[in-house]
């Protein structure tokens, strides 16, 4: 079993729709969890970052984790089509390691 | 200011022969990891360095990968020899004291046929 599991999707919505990406995982250690946006031929960069269980809102974007669960979520409200792209969860325990999701296509259509 | 450059951004090369990626971090940044990403396996860390020194090479495939970071601005991951199933974009990122913001350089597409 991986680590991370993540939906690879292909995610298509109308443009102005609410877009749920989700991530589950299997490591209780995991204390960080973040969201990274990959448009493509780019390298990720860093969207949302939680530390432990809650949520966390910044504009159109609300990060949410259950630890409980071992299960996060990213909401965008409004999708616009700049938000076309690849959604990857990522997470870390108190150590160095990351450990990534392997992405969510979405596609936003205006 | 400048984010983490990688050089070359697009390499073909024949099975067999030597590829070099290079990375330069974010100034002042002293940790740098070396990704690897492929459509079946995701991000794949394959080594990560703090103080130019390699803390964790877990992720290195094989003896045919090899990293170095000889000072803090510039690092290299070398394939040799490649093989087609090398091909996939290596991504160098950085961060500072190994922490949660780690920045992703544009990443350099192998293509080994």
């Amino acid at each position: 079993q991986k680590e991370v599991e993540q939906d690879p999707g292909p995610l298509s919505v109308p443009e102005g729709a609410i877009v749920s990406l989700n991530c589950t995982y299997s490591n209780s250690a995991f204390q960080y969890f973040m969201w990274y946006r990959q448009y493509s031929r780019k390298g990720p960069e860093l969207l949302m970052y939680t530390y432990s269980s809650g949520n966390k809102e910044d504009g159109r974007f609300t990060a949410q984790v259950d630890k409980s669960s071992k299960y996060i979520s990213l909401f965008i409200r409004d999708s616009q089509p700049s938000d076309s792209a690849t959604y990857l969860c990522a997470m870390r325990p108190t150590g160095n390691q990351f450990y990534f999701g392997t992405g969510t296509s979405l596609t936003v259509i205006p | 200011d400048a984010g983490v450059i990688q050089s070359p951004r697009h390499e073909v090369t024949e099975m067999g022969q030597e590829v070099t990626l290079r990375c330069k971090p974010i100034s002042g940044h002293n940790s740098l990891f070396w990704y690897r990403q492929t459509m079946m396996r995701g991000l794949e860390l394959l080594i990560y360095f703090n103080n130019n020194v390699p803390i964790d090479d877990s992720g290195m495939p094989e003896d045919r990968f090899s990293a170095k970071m000889p000072n803090a601005s510039f690092s290299t991951l070398k394939i040799q020899p490649s093989e087609p199933r090398d091909s996939a974009v290596y991504f160098c990122a950085s961060s500072l004291n190994l922490g949660n913001t780690i920045y992703f350089g544009e990443g350099s597409w192998l293509t080994v046929v």
